[in-house]
């Protein structure tokens, strides 16, 4: 069975906080993606990853192959963080399974 | 701009109704998908398509039904024979190939009066 779990589900920050968000998952995959999900419900893609690091402003993804796990880094958090942030595996038959989502909130 | 475009944003539904939902895309991609989001769980497959005239079951097909006649669109049905419809649905796209991400439209919200 193709198990994503994320933690934690739901995390509260101050603003400037450094924020970490993990994602563990069971079985071998062509790659690990990380996803915003806004109030309204649209999704956006943030990272792609099939091994190590990646960097886009403040958020950083990374990936250990060997130990199934994901990371996602904000540095400086802030309010306009708030979202809902998705780990979502993909296998090479063009599927792909989603974990249940960590809610951030980031307080001014 | 391009897009993917789901259509309505709200949808409600009376018992024994079917309803249809509608993805449109513009962004020229071969593969689209249908997911449900329900309250603490993750995105779960209903379809998906990975080219014209042909798509597959995903985890929770049963009581919805799909057609993919054109490359842009992607409309998902929801039948009577869905005992618990009420849910947020999401249609994405992406470009076959490893690594290539999903696209995903704003979702539709459905429930039934």
């Amino acid at each position: 069975k193709n198990e994503v779990e994320q933690s934690p589900q739901n995390l509260t920050a101050q603003e400037g906080e450094f924020i970490t968000i993990n994602c563990s998952y069971s079985v071998g995959i062509s790659a690990l993606h990380w996803l915003q999900q806004h109030p309204g419900g649209g999704i956006v893609s943030l990272f792609m990853l099939s091994s190590g690091k990646k960097k886009h402003g403040r958020l950083i993804a990374t990936i250990n192959i060997q130990e199934k796990h994901s990371s996602l880094h904000i540095t400086a958090s802030h309010p306009r963080d708030s979202a809902v942030y998705i780990c979502a595996v993909q296998f090479p038959i063009d599927q792909f399974y989603f974990g249940t989502g960590t809610s951030l909130t980031v307080i001014p | 701009d391009g897009g993917i475009t789901q259509s309505p944003k709200y949808l409600f539904r009376k018992e024994g109704q079917n309803v249809t939902l509608s993805c449109e895309q513009n962004l020229n991609h071969d593969a689209m998908y249908w997911y449900r989001q329900d309250p603490g769980q993750g995105l779960r497959l209903i379809y998906y398509s990975q080219i014209v005239n042909d798509f597959q079951k995903g985890d929770i097909a049963e009581g919805y039904s799909v057609s993919r006649e054109k490359k842009e669109s992607f409309p998902l049905t929801v039948t009577s024979a869905q005992k618990n419809p009420t849910a947020f649905y999401l249609c994405a796209s992406r470009n076959r190939g490893l690594g290539q991400p999903q696209h995903f439209g704003d979702g539709t919200r459905l429930s039934i009066l």
